[in-house]
């Protein structure tokens, strides 16, 4: 079985542009969530969604936003970058609120 | 909301010892704690976990303990091998939420031969 995959695996972007990351869960699971995981620092908590539901969001602001869906892949966007935005996109799924597991994730370098 | 802290942030131990991290979570009502393994540049790894209503669990050379009256949970591991060398996260969830995470900031575990 294929694990957690996301896309792109690195991207490269300039402050106040918009980028787009994927994510396509564990077949059969059905919560995907979104974390930031700066350089040194653990995995924070972004987005959660079931069901095409958003269910969690974390301490971000407006400028992120995500989607789920009907095939329960997601896309969390991040308008108007900035410097501080740089950093490592994991995308983790489970099933409903069990284990979660995290794709390699996304590497998103903003200048 | 929920605040885990996580020490030490290095930890460098001989092979075949033993090492231990600890972490503390403040918000009594979190009952699921994974740990994972994060070799550099790849994806965390579920190691181990535990919910609320076990004080122990082990896996072969891996165990996590847990005391919730103090709010401590510790991730135990013997006979380290040079493999072990990875950076290591405790986290915390909620029941009913447990797809909400909150990490603690690290271990970086460096096994020397």
């Amino acid at each position: 079985d294929a694990g957690v995959t996301q896309s792109p695996t690195h991207l490269i972007k300039t402050r106040g542009q918009h980028v787009t990351l994927r994510c396509s869960p564990i077949s059969g699971h059905k919560s995907v969530s979104w974390y930031q995981q700066v350089l040194g620092q653990g995995p924070q908590f972004i987005f959660q969604y079931y069901e095409k539901e958003e269910r969690g969001r974390g301490n971000f602001p407006d400028r992120f936003s995500a989607r789920q869906f009907p095939n329960y892949s997601s896309e969390l966007n991040v308008n108007a970058l900035l410097l501080g935005d740089s950093a490592l996109y994991l995308c983790a799924s489970s099933v409903r609120a069990g284990i979660q597991y995290f794709g390699a994730g996304t590497r998103l370098s903003v200048l | 909301g929920e605040n885990v802290e996580q020490h030490p942030s290095t930890l460098s131990v001989q092979e075949g010892d033993s090492a231990v991290i600890k972490c503390t979570y403040s918000d009594s009502a979190s009952n699921y704690f994974p740990w994972y393994k994060q070799e550099l540049g790849k994806r965390p790894q579920l190691i181990i976990d535990i919910r609320s209503n076990v004080g122990e669990k082990k896996d072969q050379r891996i165990a996590v303990t847990l005391n919730k009256t103090a709010k401590h949970f510790s991730l135990h591991i013997t006979e380290t091998q040079p493999e072990d060398s990875a950076v290591y996260f405790c986290a915390a969830s909620m029941s009913g939420t447990a797809s909400k995470l909150t990490f603690g900031t690290g271990t970086r575990l460096q096994v020397t031969l």
